[in-house]
């Protein structure tokens, strides 16, 4: 069964303070992605990485950053986390170019974020 | 700029078929239109997706249009598990885009 991991399901940080989320991937997949989401707001797309140590701004990047060292492995980070970075994040992998037809996005459980 | 409009929400009657529109006349001719779902406190799932013919799956069947620029999500039986947002999104099936997800249809299903 394909699987997104992320590492955390519920986080408690204060603000100022470096945050990690960490998410896996055991599809293979070459691309992922980090979205964020609040009430009313939707899935708004924070980065996305299409190969190893590639990265692309999504739409709201500021505030925030990318880790890909290991294909399996996609990480945003928060430099100083801020109140209103409290949200649900979510990460999701997908298939590239090289890969078949079905390229769905397959998404982690979201990790709860709150920033006090 | 959003690619796809969805109404926000949305009630169908236990049983019933229901049927979720999107707009997205701007959609290319390599685009693909997806649609996901989500159900509360877990992450979004892939339901269906095609290009120009009407695609159907165990979960739901997918209407195009010919022109391409709306279709229908349909849910031929809906039960109480349906109720969730569900978010229609347009892209390339290959290449390495972001996947941009709007706000969605929030359907909820009525005993």
């Amino acid at each position: 069964d394909v699987k997104v991991t992320q590492s955390s399901r519920y986080l408690v940080k204060r603000t100022g303070e470096k945050v990690f989320l960490e998410c896996v991937q055991d599809m293979d997949h070459e691309n992922m992605f980090w979205y964020r989401q609040d009430p009313g707001l939707g899935l708004r797309l924070i980065y996305f990485s299409y190969d190893v140590k590639m990265k692309e701004k999504g739409d709201i990047p500021e505030g925030y950053s990318v880790s890909r060292e290991k294909k399996e492995r996609f990480s945003l980070i928060l430099e100083s986390a801020s109140t209103n970075q409290t949200s649900m994040y979510l990460c999701a992998s997908s298939s590239g170019v090289r890969a078949a037809m079905n390229t769905e996005a397959f998404f982690g459980q979201g990790t709860r974020l709150t920033v006090v | 700029d959003a690619k796809t409009t969805q109404p926000p929400s949305m009630d169908c009657a236990e049983g019933r078929a229901a049927n979720l529109p999107c707009n997205h006349s701007t959609i290319s001719g390599n685009e693909y239109v997806y649609w996901y779902r989500q159900i509360h406190s877990q992450g979004p799932q892939y339901i269906i997706h095609g290009l120009k013919n009407n695609e159907t799956n165990e979960m739901a069947s997918l209407i195009i249009t010919e022109d391409r620029k709306s279709s229908t999500l349909i849910l031929p039986h809906a039960t109480l598990r349906d109720t969730a947002v569900y978010y229609c999104i347009v892209c390339h099936s290959f290449g390495n885009e972001k996947l941009t997800f709007g706000t969605g249809t929030r359907l909820t299903i009525i005993p």
